[in-house]
């Protein structure tokens, strides 16, 4: 089956600086890769995804790149503000009919922006 | 976390005790799932259902059935609970033909096994 490894555990940034989360996974049929924020107590939500059909997608701060090649894909934060505080999970799926029933999610990483 | 209502909230089990974790969603979603959350070990896929009447299991199923006898519906049981099963539980729902890829998640559920 899948196997997603995330990278770093934890990471510290200033506010202002950007913040760099890398995902690798294991499955060549994977097609689908979301990216999910995690707040204290919260369940985890969507906060920006891609297809293997893109390179890149964009969301105002949040971006996200993927290598199909190198079996990679990675979230940047740009200009990271104390509510991006939270714990960032990424997850791949080789989906279905839905695309996205079967996630296999990474370990998280921490993320805290210091004022 | 719209939509998605997981209950109970807390619960302490003792060992061989049996209980059912609640999930609805008023979303009109086909696809429902139950995930646990351990520490430095992410999200694990329990079991999903693509709709009411199908059900499959996912990455951890052994100790946990689960039903889907109405589309809003999605119970998760513990037969005999053990420790091991001591998490947190997350439903998550979704539906690709109304919200795109999105899964909503559930606030989730803390289970306690001693």
């Amino acid at each position: 089956g899948e196997n997603v490894e995330q990278h770093p555990s934890t990471l510290s940034v200033q506010e202002g600086d950007s913040a760099v989360i890398k995902c690798t996974y294991s499955d060549s049929a994977s097609n689908y890769f979301p990216w999910y924020k995690q707040e204290l107590g919260k369940g985890p939500q969507l906060i920006i995804d891609i297809r293997s059909n893109v390179g890149e997608k964009k969301d105002q701060r949040i971006a996200v790149t993927l290598n199909k090649t190198a079996k990679h894909f990675s979230l940047h934060i740009t200009e990271t503000q104390p509510e991006d505080s939270a714990v960032y999970f990424c997850a791949a799926s080789s989906g279905s009919n839905f695309g996205n029933e079967k996630l296999t999610f990474g370990t998280g990483t921490r993320l805290t922006i210091i004022p | 976390n719209a939509g998605v209502t997981q209950t109970p909230k807390f619960q302490v089990l003792k060992t061989g005790q049996s209980m059912t974790l609640q999930c609805a969603q008023d979303m009109n979603h086909e696809y429902m799932s139950w995930y646990r959350q351990d520490p430095g070990m992410g999200l694990r896929l329990i079991h999903y259902s693509v709709g009411a009447g199908i059900t499959d299991q996912g990455e951890v199923p052994n100790g946990y059935n689960v039903s889907r006898s109405t589309t809003e519906d999605f119970p998760l049981r513990l037969l005999s609970a053990a420790p091991s099963q001591t998490s947190v539980y997350f439903c998550a729902s979704g539906n690709h033909r109304v919200s795109g890829n999105t899964i909503y998640f559930g606030e989730g559920s803390w289970l306690t096994v001693v």
